[in-house]
């Protein structure tokens, strides 16, 4: 299985950022697709959830974001996204893709990409 | 919002020494906790998921207990490989999931 982020990088306050998160060697079907960051020596934080097709493609996020972060996915490009809007300092972080592949309460995140760095910066 | 709170903050051991790290949640999460390790400048990895069940490929020398709002994680014999940071994540009840703020384990 890989995971690659990218579509990191400097931006402004109040600027937007589209993140990218392609996966391989790893069928979709059942995989809930999380986004975690962890900003500069500080520990991990949920970002947002996108389930599966069969589960209406729903979303979840986490309160500091609801409203300006937007999480989707094209299974046909194996490719997920986090569409990061109104950006603020507090944002700046490394941003990790993370894979649920039982799409169930419980388990865990087995796969992670190495991360894209965000810097929210005047 | 279900609150994980590790201990200790670092624990300093020596190879071959056993370690215990601890999680506790503000509310049970059942058995729906999972370890994820971390060493400097990488991802995190799954270790445990549902409290005691090992990801593929992680030794058997890390294992993992508890349920409802005590959890440990236990490292039988440390290899010098685990020095690293370790965090709980609760999977119960989200949105949102929450983590735990980490324990150190540094070598002695």
């Amino acid at each position: 299985v890989q995971v690659v982020e990218s579509g990191g990088g400097l931006v402004k306050p109040g600027g937007s950022l589209r993140l990218s998160c392609a996966i391989s060697g790893f069928s979709l079907n059942r995989a809930w697709i999380n986004w975690v960051r962890q900003a500069p020596g500080k520990g991990l934080e949920w970002v947002g959830r996108v389930k599966t097709k069969a589960d209406g493609e729903a979303t979840d996020y986490a309160a500091p974001v609801k409203g300006r972060f937007t999480v989707s996915r094209d299974d046909s490009k194996s490719t997920m996204y986090l569409q990061m809007n109104s950006l603020n300092i507090e944002d700046t972080a490394v941003y990790y893709c993370a894979v649920d592949p039982s799409g169930v309460v419980g388990g865990g995140d087995c796969c992670w990409g190495q991360g894209t760095p965000v810097t929210v910066s005047s | 919002e279900i609150v994980l709170t590790q201990s200790p903050a670092t624990l300093s051991l020596s190879p071959g020494e056993r370690a215990t790290l601890s999680c506790r949640a503000s509310q049970s999460v059942s058995v729906y906790l999972a370890w994820y390790q971390q060493k400097p400048g990488q991802s995190p990895r799954l270790l445990i998921y549902d409290a005691s069940r090992r990801a593929a490929g992680i030794p058997a020398r890390f294992s993992g207990s508890g349920s409802g709002t005590d959890f440990t994680l236990t490292i039988s014999s440390l290899e010098p490989e685990d020095f690293a940071f370790y965090y709980c994540q609760q999977r119960s009840n989200w949105p949102p999931t929450t983590f735990g703020q980490g324990t150190r384990l540094e070598i002695k």
